[in-house]
């Protein structure tokens, strides 16, 4: 089956810990999102990359950081510097011709 | 910028009475226009999407919206309700792609739908 996976489902992480989320997809989609959702806000574009080994910030980037080594991959990675980080995070892709994005299953990630 | 509005944060309905669900949008060319559904602690499920042609766009699950390009609105109906409809809905706009950009979207807020029995 094609998809997107997202992994952990949950996540639970300390203060002052940095985090990497994953996402993976086997759809041959050339671009991928990261998104950030909290309760009322709807979703919010993090990250984005149109291709491998590029990729530009989102409306919310600050204390986030992403690679894009492959074209099936990529990883979130939130680190100590985002001040309020516990929320549920998506991943999405999208084909080059085609319009709408796909979506992966989540990972909501806790700051204990 | 574009932009989406979900001007109601939740609409209740009962079982086999008509469901619309509110959105207006505000972009500065012709709008690629969406309509995603999400059920609790799941990613986003795509049901339409308004690219050209047509006004009345037909989706997955009987869904289906109808874009106004006077009063820059884009509103998802179902003729008859299901509990099963009971999820959270978003809007979402995106502008024309260019060689630049794929075109990021812009979601609105959420609507929460509850169908009672």
């Amino acid at each position: 089956d094609g998809g997107i996976t997202q992994s952990p489902k949950y996540l639970f992480r300390k203060e002052g810990q940095n985090v990497t989320l994953s996402c993976e997809q086997n759809l041959n989609h050339d671009a991928m999102y990261w998104y950030r959702q909290d309760p009322g806000q709807g979703l919010r574009l993090i990250y984005y990359s149109q291709i491998v080994n590029d990729f530009q910030k989102g409306d919310i980037a600050e204390g986030y950081s992403v690679s894009r080594e492959k074209k099936e991959s990529f990883p979130l990675t939130v680190t100590s510097a985002q001040k309020n980080p516990t929320a549920f995070y998506l991943c999405a892709s999208i084909e080059a011709t085609d319009n709408e994005q796909f979506f992966g299953p989540g990972t909501r990630l806790t700051v204990l | 910028a574009q932009s989406v509005a979900q001007p109601e944060d939740q609409v209740n309905v009962a079982e086999g009475n008509p469901l619309t669900v509110k959105c207006t949008y505000s972009v500065s060319g012709n709008p690629y226009l969406f309509w995603y559904v999400q059920y609790p602690n799941r990613g986003l499920q795509f049901l339409l999407k308004y690219i050209t042609g047509d006004n009345l766009v037909k989706g997955s699950y009987g869904f289906e919206a109808e874009f106004n390009k006077s009063q820059t609105s884009f509103h998802l109906k179902k003729p008859s309700a299901l509990v099963s409809d009971s999820a959270l809905y978003f809007c979402a706009v995106r502008d024309i792609p260019t060689t630049d950009s794929w075109g990021k979207l812009q979601f609105g807020a959420g609507t929460q739908v509850v169908v009672t029995p």
